[in-house]
């Protein structure tokens, strides 16, 4: 069945890098997204990709898909201390009527001054 | 421009009473989400509409959850009775274009049931 699977939690130091890494299951998905949730707030959509894109950038974010080893990753450049969130990955897979996104259970990245 | 506007933002009451909670989609947004997120279970698809019609009500709880959408600008989902465990931050979200947009998501509602 579907399924996208998140490691729970990363600390990085304020200016490194951050990678946010996500697998699932479904090799027709269409389309995969990040989504940022802060505390209190609901879910901000972040970016996403095409499955037919191997990667996408923008400013800070950068996206690589690895369709072969169903694999997303979200990198993060010169992480601010205001990227503390839990970050969603979600897929739409083939087939699902009107967009049915499949989340993964979010990956809490804490920044460290 | 608006985005998803959901209301109330906080709602705490007792067991056994009625709760609806209400959503508005973006404009021209043709299809709209209820989600409930737990820290038990994460975030779950409640049901979804399109073209205000129920396209998929699987992730409902049980009868005690009902969700209607009267018209393309307005969505209620009601807990009639509730319970303790119904406690959770619901989302509403819309999206549009057959899904192919993404979702939109409103700020949650947090439900507390004493």
């Amino acid at each position: 069945g579907e399924d996208v699977e998140q490691s729970l939690f990363l600390s990085v130091r304020e200016g490194d890098s951050s990678v946010i890494n996500c697998t699932y299951t479904d090799s027709s998905s269409t389309y995969l997204y990040w989504y940022k949730q802060e505390p209190g707030a609901g879910l901000q959509l972040l970016t996403y990709i095409f499955s037919n894109m191997d990667m996408k950038q923008d400013q800070r974010l950068t996206v690589l898909l690895n369709k072969k080893d169903k694999h997303l990753s979200l990198r993060i450049a010169d992480t601010q201390t205001g990227d503390s969130a839990i970050y969603f990955c979600a897929e739409t897979p083939f087939g699902n009527q009107g967009g049915k996104l499949i989340f993964g259970q979010g990956t809490e990245l804490s920044v460290k001054p | 421009d608006a985005g998803v506007i959901q209301s109330p933002r906080h709602e705490v009451t007792e067991m056994g009473q009625e709760v609806t909670l209400r959503c508005k989609p973006i404009s021209g947004h043709d299809y709209l989400f209820w989600y409930r997120q737990t820290m038990m279970r994460g975030l779950e698809l409640l049901i979804y509409f399109n073209n205000n019609v129920p396209i998929d009500d699987s992730g409902m709880p049980e009868d005690r959850f009902s969700a209607k959408m009267p018209n393309a600008s307005f969505s209620t989902l009601k807990i009639q009775p509730s319970e303790p465990r119904d406690s959770a931050v619901y989302f509403c979200a819309s999206s549009s274009e057959g899904g192919i947009q993404p979702q939109h998501f409103g700020d949650g509602t947090r439900l507390s049931i004493l």
